[in-house]
C-alpha cells in the first residue's frame, strides 16, 4: 500500500478486556514506533522495532502492554485488561531506515475507547 | 525528563498573513527537528524537516532553527483556511541511531477568511 494503514479504526472495549491493534507499515521500511496520544497531547513514544528486533520499549506504560513484529513488517500492539486510562488514539509510524533523520510516517491510528 | 514545549493556542491569523508558530526543546544533543501537521481526527502529516542551524524554505513554509538558543519555528506565508489545523513540534531523542520522536502538544492554528 501507499501508507501506513492501522485496523482497527475504531475499537471498543469493556474494562479488563484484551485488545489486539494492527499496523501495516510502507512497504519496505526497517523501522516502526507506536505512539499515544490523549485527547488535546501530542503523541507519546510506546515502543521501536528495527527489522523484526524490539530495540526500545521504555515508553510502555505498564507490563499490560505487548508489542510484537515477528517477520519484521506487520506489527500487533496488544494491551491485557484493558482499563480505562488506556482510552487514546494509537499511532503506528515506518520510516524507511535506521538513522534518527529519516522522516516518519503515521497511519490513520486505532481510536480506543475503553468503557 | 526530555521535553518539548510549544504554546498550546489558539492562534488566530486572518487569511493571507503570516503565521508564526514556536518551538523549544530541552535536550541539547537533540539532531532532528520535524513539524507535523494533524487535522482533528486525523493522523500527523510531515510538513517540514530541519536538521542544521539556519532556514529552510519549502513553498509557503519556512523552518527555523537555532541549535543555540534550542529553538525551531515554523512560518507559514500567506496562510489560508485550509491551514487551520494543529501544528506539531517534534524532536528526534537520540543523536545515534535510534530515532523516536518526542513531540509537543501542538499549537492549534485558526485562519480566519
Amino acid at each position: 500500500g501507499a501508507g501506513v494503514s492501522q485496523s482497527p479504526r475504531y475499537k471498543v472495549a469493556k474494562r479488563g478486556q484484551d485488545v489486539a491493534l494492527r499496523c501495516d507499515p510502507i512497504s519496505g521500511h526497517v523501522s516502526l514506533f507506536w505512539y499515544q496520544q490523549a485527547l488535546g497531547q501530542g503523541p507519546e513514544f510506546l515502543t521501536y522495532f528495527q527489522n523484526e528486533a524490539q530495540l526500545d520499549k521504555s515508553g510502555l506504560p505498564s507490563d499490560r502492554f505487548f508489542a510484537e513484529r515477528p517477520e519484521g513488517s506487520v506489527s500487533t500492539l496488544k494491551i491485557q485488561r484493558t482499563q480505562q486510562e488506556d482510552s487514546a488514539v494509537y499511532l503506528c509510524a515506518s520510516s524507511l531506515g535506521r538513522q534518527n533523520n529519516q522522516p516518519q510516517h503515521f497511519g490513520d491510528g486505532t481510536r480506543l475507547s475503553i468503557l | 525528563q526530555k521535553e518539548v514545549e510549544q504554546n498550546s493556542g489558539p492562534l488566530s491569523v486572518p487569511e493571507g498573513a503570516i503565521a508564526s508558530l514556536n518551538c523549544t526543546y530541552s535536550d541539547r544533543v537533540s539532531q532532528s527537528f520535524f513539524w507535523y501537521r494533524q487535522y482533528s481526527g486525523k493522523s500527523p502529516e510531515l510538513i517540514m524537516s530541519i536538521y542544521s542551524n539556519g532556514d529552510k524554505e519549502d513553498g509557503r513554509f519556512t523552518a527555523q532553527l537555532n541549535k543555540a538558543s534550542q529553538y525551531v519555528s515554523l512560518l507559514i506565508r500567506d496562510s489560508q483556511p485550509s491551514d487551520s489545523a494543529t501544528y506539531l513540534c517534534a524532536v528526534s531523542n537520540y543523536g545515534g541511531s535510534q530515532g523516536n520522536l518526542i513531540f509537543g502538544k501542538g499549537t492549534k492554528l485558526s485562519v480566519k477568511p
